[in-house]
């Protein structure tokens, strides 16, 4: 166990609808990472918060949004969803922004499948 | 960003051999970390080796890093069916942190 909770594990919705996934970072953990991982793209970082604040963004579509709440838990929303949004979703944390030495505690992730 | 390139993308061994995976970075780094993944799970940190080091031992894994060559391999001893599953480096930049990328891995069958 990681000590990374995400949920809902599985989220089975339409396309248009929004979702929202949750994940709390490990007891301790400043900082949380999205990564949506599909079959085509492989794992994509998507945004990382630390301590409440936005610090860095990737391949995040601006139909997604995230934040992170002061008691260090962070939601991902996800919009006008589209078929192609079907992928697993992870998050991850770590105590800082990733110092010297470092690592990712991830959590189980949420599967999404947009009918 | 911070993306490994893993070689092979795909290895198929016999449980008992060993399986050696290796990746390749482009800029100077602060550390090397290498993560499985089971198939549908999420990743789990294996080892990190830092920049100044060229081997770290951590029970049946042995990583390697080259950084005049920019390149690390893992090699998995004496390997079991349960290590079958996808095996992914990224690396740290010295000049910025956040933005960790991970490559397309490399998937690893041991067949029993």
């Amino acid at each position: 166990d990681s000590g990374v909770t995400q949920t809902p594990k599985h989220l089975i919705t339409a396309t248009g609808q929004r979702v929202t996934l949750r994940c709390s970072p490990r007891s301790g953990d400043l900082s949380v990472y999205w990564y949506q991982q599909s079959l085509d793209q492989g794992l994509q970082f998507l945004i990382q918060y630390y301590n409440g604040e936005e610090r860095a963004k990737g391949n995040i579509l601006e139909r997604f949004s995230a934040q992170q709440f002061p008691d260090l838990h962070s939601e991902l929303n996800l919009s006008s969803l589209e078929l192609g949004d079907s992928a697993l979703y992870f998050c991850a944390s770590s105590v800082g922004q990733l110092a010297t030495n470092e690592k990712l505690f991830f959590g189980s992730g949420t599967q999404l499948s947009v009918l | 960003s911070q993306q490994g390139e893993e070689d092979p993308q795909a290895l198929s061994i016999q449980e008992g051999e060993n399986a050696t995976m290796n990746c390749s970075y482009k800029t100077s780094i602060n550390n090397l970390q290498w993560y499985r993944q089971n198939s549908g799970r999420g990743l789990v940190h294996l080892i990190l080796i830092r920049s100044n080091e060229r081997e770290k031992h951590s029970g049946r894994l042995r990583v390697t890093l080259d950084t005049s060559k920019k390149s690390s391999s893992l090699l998995i001893t004496a390997s079991r069916a349960a290590d079958t599953a996808s095996y992914f480096c990224v690396h740290l930049k010295e000049t910025s942190g956040s933005r960790l990328t991970f490559g397309e891995g490399t998937q690893l069958t041991v067949n029993p």
